[in-house]
């Protein structure tokens, strides 16, 4: 059974509209992340949440809201979608409040025409 | 900021044989670089890490070693297996509550 879930796999968007990614984590970890992957770059850090706790934000947009109802959900509101926001969002997940022992959920690959 | 580099996009070699891939790093105050395993249709995974206080570090077939005078790492795999078919990622962290650099990932291929 897939223990961090991210829905949905696929999703394509028109430019201007608003999306939410969705992440559960049933690992019982304490920190949640996001990551996204363009095209042709390496894993791109961009939210990490401890106990639904904001720890650190490197999205210079504010387009991108994550939302934490639940400490074993974090998920991602991205509005205004933008061509270049196309990518593979991935939801990670850790034992403890940081650590790079970090398991990632499936992705969301998402295409804004 | 840091930039992790890998070195080999690809990697082929025998069942049996060992694999080396190999990162480099650009940041001397990194101190965690872990490793992460992403098997054919299956999410990325931790495998192991190795933090600057040491510079070398084994997990049964898996051993990293740390140069930080070359700002060097490397992911050995001894007696390969079928199943260490993936793509492998360096990356490298300034440790606690900072953020993880990843690198571009190297697909090793495990020959019978």
């Amino acid at each position: 059974d897939p223990k961090i879930i991210q829905k949905p796999k696929y999703l394509v968007a028109v430019t201007g509209s608003e999306k939410i990614l969705i992440c559960e984590q049933y690992l019982g970890h304490n920190a949640m992340y996001w990551y996204r992957q363009s095209a042709k770059k390496p894993l791109e850090f961009m939210f990490s949440y401890s106990y639904q706790k904001l720890m650190d934000n490197q999205t210079a947009s504010s387009r991108f809201q994550p939302q934490s109802s639940k400490k074993n959900h974090l998920d991602l509101q991205i509005t205004a979608l933008k061509p270049d926001d196309s990518a593979t969002y991935f939801c990670a997940s850790s034992p403890r409040d940081w650590g790079v022992e970090q398991y990632f959920g499936p992705g969301t690959r998402l295409t804004v025409l | 900021g840091e930039k992790v580099e890998q070195h080999e996009s690809t990697l082929s070699v025998r069942e049996g044989d060992s694999a080396v891939i190999n990162c480099t790093y650009t940041d001397t105050a990194s101190s965690y670089f872990p490793w992460y395993k992403q098997e054919a249709g299956k999410s990325l995974h931790f495998v192991i890490d190795i933090r600057s206080n040491v510079d070398r570090k084994q997990s049964q077939r898996l051993i990293v070693l740390l140069d930080k005078k070359a700002k060097r790492f490397s992911l050995h795999i001894t007696a390969t297996q079928p199943e260490d078919s993936a793509i492998y990622f360096c990356a490298a962290s300034r440790g606690s509550n900072n953020r993880i650099f990843f690198g571009d990932g190297t697909q090793l291929v495990v020959k019978p």
